[in-house]
């Protein structure tokens, strides 16, 4: 149980252009959703939180214009890079937070490989 | 000040040597410690959750124990398909929903 699934797994676009990454949890709702970005042999760093039905929190130095979360349904959170450039390549990765039964445990998705040309 | 600080960085074992890894951190009032496997180019596997000191939880040949300030992980007779990064993190009541990871203790097991 608690699967979280990432897609695509790998992206490769050009500078200017948007990419969306899906964040699904597979078997189970999840109240909330994480978005981190991971660099080379560094831990990860908390992008932003989002709550089913409402607006993402992002951390402090994150562009809310250039990172758009939306969490649309309980199984469901997407983020889209907008315009995006070489500086924004990264390892991108979702968790997600059932409810109820396992209050504080997130389970993270495979992660998504954004390369910027 | 970091708040959590996991040690060491690395750790190289032969198969069959046994050792821990540990986690300490500086959080007051703890909601949890967690502990992931992450491959690379993977992400994150949990592996268990603490949330008070005195508790341990098992799985193979891991076994994770809690302190006030600390949180180790053992491995016991470690193979080569444990070779992996250990990443710790805590969630605590100043910090809402959020995890607070350590840099994490990379582990290569030899056979």
């Amino acid at each position: 149980g608690a699967v979280v699934s990432q897609h695509p797994s790998r992206v490769i676009c050009k500078s200017g252009t948007s990419v969306k990454i899906e964040c699904r949890s597979l078997d189970f709702q999840a109240t909330t959703m994480f978005w981190y970005r991971q660099f080379p042999k560094k831990s990860l760093m908390l992008m932003a939180t989002s709550n089913e039905g409402s607006k993402a929190t992002y951390e402090q130095g994150v562009e809310k214009d250039k990172f758009l979360i939306n969490h649309a349904s309980l199984t469901l959170s997407t983020l889209t890079v907008t315009s995006a450039h070489p500086e924004d390549s990264s390892f991108y990765i979702c968790s997600a937070r059932p409810g109820l039964a396992d209050q504080e445990t997130q389970y993270f998705g495979p992660g998504t490989r954004l390369l910027v040309l | 000040e970091d708040q959590v600080t996991q040690s060491p960085e690395a750790l190289r074992l032969q198969e069959g040597e046994s050792s821990s890894l540990n986690c300490s951190y500086t959080v007051s009032g703890l909601r949890g410690l967690f502990w992931y496997r992450q491959d690379p180019g993977k992400g994150p596997e949990f592996l268990f959750t603490l949330y008070s000191a005195g508790e341990e939880k098992e799985k193979e040949r891991l076994k994770a124990t809690l302190t006030k300030k600390e949180s180790f992980l053992h491995i016991t007779a470690p193979k080569p398909e444990d070779s992996a990064t250990y990443l710790c993190a805590v969630q605590a009541w100043e910090y809402g929903n959020k995890l607070v990871f350590g840099a994490g203790t990379i582990l290569r097991v030899k056979s």
